[in-house]
């Protein structure tokens, strides 16, 4: 069955240090998403894509950057980790033509020491 | 972005119809209501998506009256597992069904069903 899968679910890492988070569909979605979920704030998009070399920000895109050269991976790289990061992070994707209809990772937790 | 405003929590009973409102008063032409629901460490699923009108699939329906102002999501006879958050978002969709943007998601409603 088709999927999305999320590596590391979890992961601690200490400030600083570069970190990236792997985002893989294989429902050949061309939408893919990232947001972040904290207590107090609900989900926030961080970055999303629309198609390979597509990149967008969201709301809270600084500290963080994606690339997408093919049309199942887009990994989330937090260039230097800082303790404000720390998060539930969720990738998405959804059809063409259909971007309001996500389709949701299992998420990866993240913590900065 | 239209912001949208939904009660944080709700009751209710194993059995019983449950009724979620959102508003969203600044609702424009191209906005479409869409609502999600998000288990406990899990990632948001997306449940039913609707403009206008009445909408209804295997697990919801969702009312939308004449002036858009407000949606109703209705969870007909819930069960101990439709425990979850439920969120209500308005985005814009082209004619070919692309969001415009993105999609928003507001704090949610805490639905929490009784045995």
């Amino acid at each position: 069955d088709a999927e999305i899968t999320q590596s590391p679910r979890h992961k601690i890492t200490e400030t600083g240090r570069q970190v990236t988070l792997a985002c893989h569909q294989t429902w050949n979605h061309n939408n893919m998403f990232w947001y972040r979920q904290d207590l107090g704030h609900g989900l926030r998009l961080i970055h999303y894509s629309y198609g390979v070399h597509d990149t967008n920000k969201g709301e809270v895109s600084d500290g963080y950057s994606v690339s997408r050269s093919n049309t199942e991976d887009l990994p989330l790289t937090l260039e230097s980790a800082a303790s404000s990061q720390t998060s539930v992070y969720f990738c998405a994707s959804s059809p063409s033509g259909r971007s309001y209809e996500q389709y949701f990772g299992p998420g990866t937790r993240l913590t900065v020491t | 972005l239209a912001k949208t405003t939904q009660p944080i929590s709700m009751d209710s009973y194993e059995g019983q119809e449950v009724n979620i409102t959102c508003s969203h008063n600044n609702i424009a032409t191209n906005d479409y209501i869409t609502w999600y629901q998000q288990f406990p460490s899990q990632g948001p699923r997306f449940i039913i998506q609707g403009y206008k009108t009445k909408v209804t699939n295997e697990v919801a329906s969702l009312f939308i009256p004449a002036d858009r102002k407000s949606s109703t999501l209705s969870l007909p006879r819930v069960s101990l597992s439709d425990t979850a958050v439920y969120y209500c978002l308005v985005g814009a969709i082209n004619a070919g069904g692309t969001s415009y943007g993105k999609l928003t998601f507001g704090q949610g409603t805490i639905l929490t069903v009784h045995p």
